[in-house]
């Protein structure tokens, strides 16, 4: 079964809103959470770090005042963009490494609609 | 620079045949290698992890190699089916907690009846 919730799996919105998808590790702690961003027919693209009890950690190009990101407790981080325009309509995954393994899980991912 | 190159970027296949993906990459450190399959709206699901001493790994009827000499790995389907169907994405990491990924861009695979 899944290890990594991720709510909603979609969504749709007007222009100017702002949406709050939330990652949650069902049975394990993750200091570290990953959010994704995915666009129709590419591969998965870093958009931030989440860190549990620290800032998350920004990839080039990705406004930090636009894509909040909370890393509230051990087992859930939360990516709300923020003035929500059609251009961020796209896939939103998040992913948390288990501790200890190698492994890295993917939440079930949010459609986000943008009209 | 981390890179992750997967081919060919688009099969399509008939039902029962089988199929080889394949991924080459240029990554260092090199941790381990992951195959994930991601149906279309869904997040990857896990097929298989290899590290580096790690040669071949099977999950059912996938099959997946790595030639850490030559920086290649490659997912092997056998007596494909209609579910099948999904992207294939190969994933390198790069530090010691895993945790650093660089991906592949992915192979398209669709299975005809």
């Amino acid at each position: 079964g899944a290890v990594v919730s991720q709510h909603p799996s979609r969504v749709i919105c007007k222009s100017g809103t702002s949406v709050k998808i939330e990652c949650r590790s069902l049975d394990f702690q993750a200091t570290t959470m990953f959010w994704y961003r995915q666009f129709p027919k590419q591969s998965l693209m870093l958009m931030a770090t989440s860190n549990e009890g620290s800032k998350a950690t920004y990839e080039q190009g990705v406004e930090k005042d636009k894509f909040l990101i909370n890393h509230a407790s051990l087992t859930l981080s939360t990516l709300t963009v923020t003035s929500a325009h059609p251009e961020d309509s796209s896939f939103y995954i998040c992913s948390a490494p288990r501790g200890g393994r190698t492994e890295a899980f993917f939440g079930q991912g949010t459609r986000l609609t943008v009209v | 620079k981390n890179q992750v190159e997967q081919s060919p970027q688009s099969l399509i296949i008939l039902e029962g045949k089988n199929c080889t993906l394949q991924c080459n990459y240029t990554v260092s450190p090199f941790s381990n290698l992951r195959w994930y399959k991601q149906d279309t709206g869904r997040g990857p699901v896990s097929l298989t992890i290899m590290t580096f001493s790690e040669n071949t790994k099977s999950n059912g009827r996938y099959t997946a190699t790595l030639d850490a000499d030559t920086k290649q790995s490659s997912l092997h389907i056998t007596a494909s089916q209609l579910s099948d169907s999904a992207s294939y994405i190969c994933v390198v990491s790069h530090n010691n907690a895993g945790n650093m990924l660089t991906f592949g861009g992915g192979t398209r695979l669709m299975v005809k009846p």
